[in-house]
């Protein structure tokens, strides 16, 4: 167990709705990064916020959005859902901007 | 750019064997950091290793260790003594200069044979 929390551990959805994905950092932790896993594409980083801040962007589409709250758990918001961004997505968190990351159990989008 | 390549789709030893599982970088980065991470058929993502560009000796950490040879941009992982439960995803990752950035590799699946 990393320390890191993610809910729901399953999301199965239409095309054209929009879902919230919940992320607990591990206590202590003021970094957080989200991650898209889906088979053809790979592992691909989304987004990154550190303290509150957004500090990095990867290949995050304009659809999707994400925040880190005061208590420093993050949310990933996926709009206009389509086919493809069935994936697992992952959010992983770290002490510093740098440094290992800890990765939770991931949340497993399901697009009908 | 910065990129990770591991050009070992999938890979098979027989346990209690060693195996190395390869991984090359590409940045222009002076200062960066490499890590590989583990993901088990259950899908989480577990971290096993972290290697320094200006560390001088190769990480170790148990039965992992980080072949690091930065003139070749090369961080090759080895597992000693291979066990079933190694049978996984593994994934090589390097961070950058903008620290805030992880690049990831394709992964290579590993399969230990009893």
């Amino acid at each position: 167990d990393s320390g890191v929390t993610q809910t729901p551990k399953h999301l199965i959805t239409a095309t054209g709705q929009r879902v919230t994905l919940r992320c607990s950092p591990r206590s202590g932790d003021l970094s957080v990064y989200w991650y898209q896993q889906s088979l053809d594409q790979g592992l691909q980083f989304l987004i990154q916020y550190y303290n509150g801040e957004e500090r990095a962007k990867g290949n995050i589409l304009e659809r999707f959005s994400a925040q880190q709250f005061p208590d420093l758990h993050s949310e990933l918001n996926l709009s206009s859902l389509e086919l493809g961004d069935s994936a697992l997505y992952f959010c992983a968190s770290s002490v510093e901007q740098a440094g290992e990351q800890f990765f939770g159990p991931g949340t497993r989008l399901t697009v009908l | 750019a910065q990129k990770i390549t591991q050009t070992q789709p999938g890979m098979f030893v027989q346990e209690k064997e060693a195996v190395t599982l390869d991984c090359t970088y590409d940045t222009s980065d002076q200062s960066y950091g490499l890590f590989w991470y583990k993901q088990p058929s259950s899908g989480e993502m577990i971290f096993l290793i972290y290697q320094g560009s200006y560390d001088e000796q190769n990480a170790t950490e148990g039965r992992y260790s980080l072949n690091f040879q930065k003139a070749r941009k090369s961080a090759n992982l080895v597992i000693s003594a291979s066990q079933l439960g190694d049978s996984a995803m593994y994934f090589c990752a390097m961070r950058g200069r903008n620290f805030n950035k992880f690049y990831f590799g394709s992964g290579t699946k590993l399969n230990v044979k009893p």
